[in-house]
């Protein structure tokens, strides 16, 4: 069965430091990545993802199928990252869509 | 203006009373889903449809149901909602399945005394 790991429930670094919020994830295939983001009282909406191979917001985030991790990154972090975030991979038929249970970011001033 | 919209926004209602929160679309996307979102748990899916008349469960079905008669709209269903249904639920579409970006809904806060 598949499965998403975001090993942090909680993560919180000062305003200008380095930012890293790793998931980890287990599905047949080679699933479609994404990262959603919710701000306080938002709906979710796409950060970014891997096919697009963008950078959001000065985010950026390294697939490594080695290791089966699509972690997001941002060199330095700002007050309004602040928010919670959610590792998603999704394949086609039954492997569906999988949310992981989500990092709370805070970033401190 | 491109949207998913939910109502209600917010609903108390007592155990057994049947209950059904509206979910509508107006961007012709194929693909739409039901989730519910609680602390520690982050978001599991209720149900989905990939188009008019087709649903599926997701990982967490029992004790809702769901239609698609129209492509636009995809109503959440409780029969007899229990307390443990007390959560937070989230409606989403995407153009054809679920590997491409889902659009959400604002959510329903739903309480079930």
């Amino acid at each position: 069965a598949q499965r998403v790991t975001q090993p942090e429930k909680l993560l919180s670094v000062f305003k200008g430091a380095p930012v890293e919020l790793k998931c980890n994830y287990s599905y047949s295939g080679s699933p479609e990545l994404f990262w959603y983001v919710q701000y306080s009282r938002q709906r979710l909406q796409l950060l970014l993802r891997h096919i697009s191979r963008e950078s959001i917001k000065g985010f950026t985030a390294d697939l490594n199928k080695g290791e089966t991790s699509f972690h997001l990154k941002k060199p330095f972090a700002q007050e309004e990252d602040s928010a919670m975030y959610y590792c998603a991979p999704a394949g086609g038929g039954a492997d569906g869509l999988t949310f992981g249970k989500g990092t709370h970011l805070i970033i401190q001033p | 203006e491109a949207q998913v919209t939910q109502n209600p926004r917010y609903l108390i209602t007592v155990t057994g009373k049947k209950l059904t929160v509206t979910c509508s679309q107006n961007m012709n996307h194929e693909y739409m889903s039901w989730y519910r979102q609680d602390p520690g748990l982050g978001l599991r899916q209720i149900y989905y449809s990939m188009n008019v008349e087709v649903t599926d469960k997701g990982d967490v079905p029992e004790g809702y149901k769901v239609s698609r008669k129209e492509k636009r709209n995809f109503p959440l269903i409780l029969e007899s909602p229990s307390p443990n249904q007390t959560s937070l639920y989230f409606c989403a579409s995407s153009y054809f399945s679920e590997v491409n970006e889902q659009f959400f809904g604002p959510g329903t806060r739903l309480t079930v005394l």
